[in-house]
């Protein structure tokens, strides 16, 4: 669903349950993809990242799965704590020598004590 | 230790006024950025620059205008501020060569929110 005000998609989860948090990335080229966290009135912060030549990479507690057939990348955070509310957002670098990365609208994700 | 710093963190003012937000990175870091973030949160590059060479300019007006003194700052200056221009504005920075390994990763600093009255 959407948040009013800031027509953000949302998620909201129990803790201790997993998230997951889809993205849908647009160019075909892209070669490289990143997560970013951020809380309320703080700036992104890296979570982690996962080349194309990669289907799945996992970090602590969470774990990013790209399929390319579909260009689809998808966060997963495991056990979901208080501390994971935030906005997150997919970004994509479309292969280009100028290092841009493309930020998508980013979700929501609330956690429920 | 603040890797990406700005300043200032709130800036409030009339329409016209002339206004500058400055960046420091302490990273070593050859890449600076600056964003725009709307109310929606959706996050826009603007600019990049790489050992003081604009990189990336995407379409924003010329009220706009980067400076990069070296490869530690990045300033915005911004001219005739109009009510659009309220947003949060964020800088990042990156190492693009680092050694055999480039990076991709942009550090973000804690932003800078612009209210335009």
């Amino acid at each position: 669903g959407e948040s009013v005000g800031l027509h953000l998609p949302t998620l909201s989860v129990q803790e201790g349950d997993n998230s997951i948090i889809n993205c849908a990335y647009s160019n075909s080229a892209s070669d490289y993809f990143i997560w970013y966290k951020q809380e309320s009135g703080k700036g992104p912060q890296f979570i982690i990242d996962i080349r194309s030549n990669m289907d799945k990479r996992q970090g602590q507690r969470v774990t990013v799965l790209l399929n390319k057939t579909v260009k689809h990348l998808s966060l997963q955070i495991a056990a979901t704590q208080p501390g994971d509310s935030a906005v997150y957002f997919c970004a994509e670098n479309s292969g280009g020598s100028n290092y841009k990365l493309t930020f998508g609208k980013g979700t929501l994700l609330t956690v429920n004590p | 230790d603040t890797a990406v710093s700005q300043t200032p963190k709130y800036l409030v003012t009339q329409m016209g006024n002339d206004k500058s937000i400055k960046c420091e990175q302490n990273l070593g870091h050859d890449t600076m950025y600056w964003y725009k973030q709307d109310s929606k949160k959706f996050l826009k590059i603007m600019f990049s620059y790489n050992n003081k060479e604009l990189i990336i300019n995407e379409t924003v007006p010329n009220r706009f205008s980067p400076k990069s003194p070296d490869k530690a700052h990045l300033n915005l200056h911004i001219n005739s501020l109009e009510l659009g221009d309220s947003a949060v504005y964020f800088c990042a920075s990156s190492s693009r060569d680092r050694g055999l390994v480039s990076s991709y990763e942009q550090y973000f600093g804690p932003g800078t929110r612009l209210t335009v009255t």
